[in-house]
């Protein structure tokens, strides 16, 4: 049974272009929430996914939005990338909203020049 | 907002009882405390959660006073593969998943 899966592992892109990180969750998980890790620092919750629409979302701008494919894969894209924008992403999956646990990707390293 | 105060790190010697203290003195009623751990480079995971008193499971111990306002950690006879960073959280307002990590405690085992 595939755990949480993540693509692409790591992703350079320099400022003001737009990238895409992609999420396969856990078999059987309908839920998807998706991170930030700065390094040094604790994950911090973007936003999360259940029936195809955002149920909650942290304190980030517009430009990080997200999309939940019927198959409950999601994508993560930000815009007008930041140097500070730099960070590892990760994606966590649970078998719906309610659900503590969570099974977390080994996430994408994006660099930000 | 739910937040969490953690050590910041940690050492022990290998085949000692670790336990990391978390203070979380705003934790609403009905909400759970969840501890996870992280290794370098990859997603947290999962270790024990527990709402009171004690729980156990084949990797660790969760010990919750009756306040609640806070909860220990405790990792039996660590070993050097033990080394990672230990987050304790609870759920911000909006659910359980829409949690805080804070910045853990970073546990360093030593031979």
């Amino acid at each position: 049974d595939a755990g949480v899966t993540q693509s692409p592992t790591h992703l350079i892109k320099t400022r003001g272009q737009q990238v895409t990180l992609r999420c396969s969750p856990k078999s059987g998980h309908d839920t998807v929430s998706w991170y930030q890790q700065a390094l040094g620092q604790g994950p911090q919750f973007i936003f999360q996914y259940y029936e195809e629409e955002e149920r909650q979302r942290g304190n980030f701008p517009d430009r990080f939005s997200g999309h939940q494919f019927p198959n409950y894969s999601s994508e993560l894209n930000v815009n007008a990338l930041l140097l500070g924008d730099s960070a590892l992403y990760l994606c966590a999956s649970s078998p719906g909203l309610a659900y503590n646990e969570q099974f977390f990707g080994p996430g994408t390293r994006l660099t930000v020049l | 907002l739910a937040k969490t105060t953690q050590p910041i790190s940690m050492d022990s010697y290998e085949g000692q009882e670790v336990n990391i203290t978390c203070s979380h003195n705003n934790i609403a009623t009905n909400d759970y405390i969840t501890w996870y751990q992280q290794f370098p480079s990859q997603g947290p995971r999962f270790i024990i959660q527990g709402y009171k008193t004690k729980v156990t499971n084949e990797v660790a111990s969760l010990f919750i006073p009756a306040d609640r306002k806070s909860s220990t950690l405790s990792l039996p006879r660590v070993s050097l593969s033990d080394t990672a960073v230990y987050y304790c959280l609870v759920p911000n307002s909006g659910g359980y998943q829409k949690v805080t990590f804070g910045t853990g405690t970073k546990l360093q085992v030593i031979p």
